[in-house]
């Protein structure tokens, strides 16, 4: 298993303003993801993000707007930036320690005005 | 694409009652199939998972659900839901393709009252 965290755990910002969002996991990991949540939705893959390389968008996604580092094995950020009110969503970090098995953060409630 | 259909959005059951949740996913190839719970305030969890094998599978707090094939089916059940079991679920298909990009179905809210 994994212990994931994430910080903020909320947060209220402006329109045209940048959040940045940290996921720290416990132990080493290849893999991270995230994932979005906007209200009354299921989970979405933003992207996937593997150390040493460059974060993998999925479909819908751009580097521009959701920026992600992966520093080391323990650690990834994912910014929203320039956010509108249709970012306002639940943002979680997950990881996959064993194959097919991925453990998920607290999440990050965003909510833009 | 591959998608994932949950077809009740909420479910509001008394303790005791059987709890059946539906789960249709679209993917001709081979699937791996998971069901998520968040119970209020806590994180995601896995519930139990089916890769291969048997296609009943057993997960944790007396839960299990039935891969059947032929309906693109993976339904959950419980066969008496407790009012701790109050929590949303959901039904994820992961089809590979090079990394395990998990899809979700939209989650079902399921309320026991005691």
């Amino acid at each position: 298993s994994a212990v994931i965290s994430q910080k903020p755990s909320r947060d209220i910002c402006q329109r045209g303003t940048s959040l940045t969002i940290q996921c720290q996991v416990d132990s080493q990991v290849t893999m991270m993801f995230w994932y979005r949540q906007q209200p009354g939705q299921s989970l979405t893959l933003i992207a996937t993000a593997n150390q040493g390389s460059e974060a993998t968008y999925e479909s819908g996604f751009v580097i521009d707007k959701f920026p992600i580092s992966r520093p080391n094995l323990t650690f990834s950020t994912l910014t929203v930036s320039n956010m509108s009110p249709e970012d306002s969503s639940i943002y979680l970090c997950s990881v996959e320690p064993a194959i097919n098995e991925q453990f998920f953060g607290p999440g990050t409630r965003l909510t833009v005005l | 694409a591959q998608s994932v259909s949950q077809h009740n959005h909420h479910v509001i059951l008394s303790e005791a009652a059987s709890l059946e949740l539906g789960c249709n996913y679209s993917y001709g190839g081979t699937v791996n199939l998971f069901w998520y719970v968040q119970y209020p305030g806590q994180h995601l969890q896995l519930l139990l998972k089916y890769f291969s094998g048997d296609p009943l599978v057993k997960g944790i707090k007396g839960f299990e659900a039935e891969f059947i094939k032929s309906k693109f089916s993976f339904n959950l059940r419980k066969p008496s839901v407790q009012w701790s079991d109050t929590a949303e679920y959901f039904c994820a298909v992961n089809a590979g393709r090079g990394y395990n990009k998990l899809i979700f179905g939209a989650g079902t809210r399921l309320a026991v009252h005691p």
